[in-house]
């Protein structure tokens, strides 16, 4: 089935640890996203990728960073500089950079203990 | 600053009742607009969207909406819902100026009572 893959599902951390989260698809589409989501804030941009080794900061990105490396990859890095790293992760894909329409993960939430 | 607002953070009904949502945008210029859906449990997924031509558009589930240029609104409604309607509602937006980014509302959280 063709889809979009984030793992960890969970993940927990320390205070002063960067943790990498996962986000594969195999939808053959060009545009990646990275949202965070946060009760009664709805979803913020916090990186996108039109292309392959290219990537444009979204509203909150300090404290992230991504990398895309091969078109099916979008990894976010959340640091030890992120203030409040505690949140919902949903990565998502576009078939047509400029199209808006969005397919979206299962999330990864990160809790920092 | 460049938003989406959606002034309804929590919506209840009872089933039968009709619904509207309200979405304003801040960006000048031409838009892509969508409504996105998730379902207690469930991926985000699209309910409906608007690139161009006629301003009602309607979607899944008997939903619509109206996009009204002059007000940089886009509105959803649904003449009368159903408890399967229980679900949290984003509004989000596309400027041609910004290629690729999409920015999404802070949601709506609508609960229908059976």
């Amino acid at each position: 089935d063709g889809g979009i893959t984030q793992s960890p599902k969970y993940l927990f951390r320390k205070e002063g640890q960067n943790v990498t989260l996962s986000c594969e698809q195999n939808l053959n589409h060009d545009a990646m996203y990275w949202y965070r989501q946060d009760p009664g804030q709805g979803l913020r941009l916090i990186y996108y990728s039109q292309i392959v080794n290219d990537f444009q900061k979204g509203d909150i990105a300090e404290g992230y960073s991504v990398s895309r490396e091969k078109k099916e990859s979008f990894p976010l890095t959340v640091t030890s500089a992120q203030k409040n790293p505690t949140a919902f992760y949903l990565c998502a894909s576009s078939m047509i950079p400029s199209s808006g329409e969005l397919f979206f993960g299962e999330g990864s939430r990160l809790t920092v203990l | 600053a460049q938003s989406v607002s959606q002034h309804n953070h929590h919506v209840i009904l009872s089933e039968a009742a009709s619904l509207e949502l309200g979405c304003n945008y801040s960006y000048g210029g031409t838009v892509n607009l969508f409504w996105y859906v998730q379902y207690p449990g469930q991926h985000l997924q699209l309910l409906l969207k608007y690139f161009s031509g006629d301003p009602l558009v309607k979607g899944i589930k008997g939903f619509e909406a109206e996009f009204i240029k002059s007000k940089f609104s886009f509105n959803l409604r649904k003449p009368s819902v159903q408890w399967s309607d229980t679900a949290e509602y984003f509004c989000a937006v596309n400027p041609y100026s910004s290629a690729s980014k999409i920015i999404f509302g802070s949601g709506t959280r609508l609960s229908i009572r059976p």
